[in-house]
């Protein structure tokens, strides 16, 4: 059974620093690797999602990195900004069953 | 575009009680999902659709019915609610099959059973 976590559970950083967001799952078999963000009473907002193919993937201040065969993928986001304060989730997709195993999240706030 | 639409927002139940949670999706996707997100824990799988009259048991399912009459619409129903399954409730949908494509999100249904 897959299983993700995420630590730290959460992070508090001044505005424009760098933050740096971990993510482990056991099973190396995956499909691939999103990261969502999360705002408090909201849905989920998907960020990136990386292949199993790729390394990384980009999108604005954001970085994604994936690393199958160690089982971890980390988030980059550059120059932090208070409005980058919110939870963000891992998860992977693995196996036949159209699952997504996710972590429990990271709740980061970007202090002004 | 509404993307994916969850109603209620909010609901109290007795124990006991049944509802019925509604999701609707305005993209044509042929996957839906329903999750539930505890306190500190990541999102669980409850069922999942393939596409219209298919459906099949996540991580999750007991306590818990789905039907998909249409594309767009994947109601989940409780039956005999339990202070278990007090939750927040995520209706998500996608394009395509093994994840190629991100999971759209509704808003959630945050249920407290009393």
């Amino acid at each position: 059974k897959q299983e993700v976590t995420q630590i730290p559970a959460a992070l508090s950083v001044p505005e424009g620093e760098n933050l740096v967001l971990n993510c482990s799952f056991t099973d190396s078999a995956i499909y691939n690797l999103q990261w969502f963000r999360q705002d408090p009473g909201k849905g989920l907002t998907s960020l990136l999602l990386i292949q199993s193919s790729q390394r990384e993937q980009t999108s604005g201040r954001l970085n994604a990195s994936l690393d199958k065969s160690s089982g971890r993928s980390t988030l980059y986001i550059a120059a932090s900004q208070p409005g980058d304060s919110a939870t963000y989730l891992c998860a992977v997709y693995s196996g036949n069953d159209y699952k997504l195993s996710f972590g429990a999240g990271t709740t980061v706030t970007v202090r002004a | 575009n509404a993307g994916v639409t969850q109603t209620p927002k909010f609901r109290i139940l007795k124990i006991g009680q049944s509802m019925t949670l509604q999701c609707t999706q305005d993209m044509n996707h042929n996957y839906m999902y329903w999750y539930r997100q505890d306190p500190g824990m990541g999102l669980k799988l409850i069922y999942y659709s393939v596409g219209a009259g298919i459906t099949d048991k996540g991580e999750v399912p007991n306590g818990y019915n789905v039907s998909r009459s249409t594309t767009e619409d994947f109601p989940l129903r409780l039956e005999l609610a339990a202070p278990s399954q007090t939750s927040v409730y995520f209706c998500a949908s996608s394009r395509t099959e093994r994840g190629n494509q991100p999971q759209h999100f509704g808003d959630g249904t945050r249920l407290s059973i009393l």
